[in-house]
């Protein structure tokens, strides 16, 4: 069945730590998103990418970075300099950003991140 | 700039009774929207959305949403919820003006339906 793959479901980061949150898909969408969840505070966008090679910063990239070598695969760094980290992270896809949403996201199930 | 605000953070309901989930928007151009439902420690699932067409949208399970383009509303109900409804539900809506593709969240609604 195709879908989005995020692993791991749970991390655990020493403070300090660079981590990376893996987001596979076989959907062959184009466009592929990072959500940051907080309680009461809803999903907020950290990055995105329309296309292989190439993405955009969201509302709160600082602390974060990605890479986007693969169609598939979208991986996201938090980083040291990320200073609240702790939180879920959701990854999603498109089909097309042309659409403007129109198809629906398809999301994963998450990655939920604390730091120890 | 668009925004999504759902009224409500936490809605309490009886099983069996109607439930209406409240969710304005801000935008000054022609927009898609979209509810989507979580279950805990999951992703979020697409519930209904609305393009163009009829303003009025229904899901397979029962929800439906009406939109009022002079309200700027698009709030979603069902008549008559179950135990199985409990979860969260996030509106949102496309930014159609950049053409990017991306979708802006509202802070999300907890249903809580009690026996």
């Amino acid at each position: 069945d195709g879908g989005i793959t995020q692993s791991p479901k749970y991390l655990f980061r020493k403070e300090g730590q660079n981590v990376t949150l893996s987001c596979e898909q076989n959907l062959n969408h184009d466009a592929m998103y990072w959500y940051r969840q907080d309680p009461g505070q809803g999903l907020r966008l950290i990055y995105y990418s329309q296309i292989v090679n190439d993405f955009q910063k969201g509302d709160i990239a600082e602390g974060y970075s990605v890479s986007r070598e693969k169609k598939e695969s979208f991986p996201l760094t938090v980083t040291s300099a990320q200073k609240n980290p702790t939180a879920f992270y959701l990854c999603a896809s498109t089909t097309s950003r042309f659409d403007s949403g129109a198809g629906g996201y398809t999301f994963g199930s998450g990655t939920r991140l604390t730091v120890v | 700039a668009q925004s999504v605000t759902q009224l409500d953070s936490q809605v309490p309901v009886f099983e069996e009774a109607p439930v209406e989930l409240r969710c304005n928007y801000s935008s000054s151009v022609s927009v898609y929207l979209f509810w989507y439902v979580q279950y805990p420690n999951q992703g979020l699932q697409l519930l209904l959305k609305y393009l163009s067409g009829s303003t009025l949208v229904e899901s397979i399970n029962g929800f439906e949403a009406e939109f009022n383009k002079s309200q700027t509303s698009f709030h979603l109900r069902k008549p008559s919820v179950h135990i199985s409804d409990t979860a969260e539900y996030f509106c949102a809506v496309s930014d159609n003006l950049r053409n990017t593709g991306k979708l802006i969240f509202g802070q999300g609604t907890t249903l809580q339906v009690k026996p």
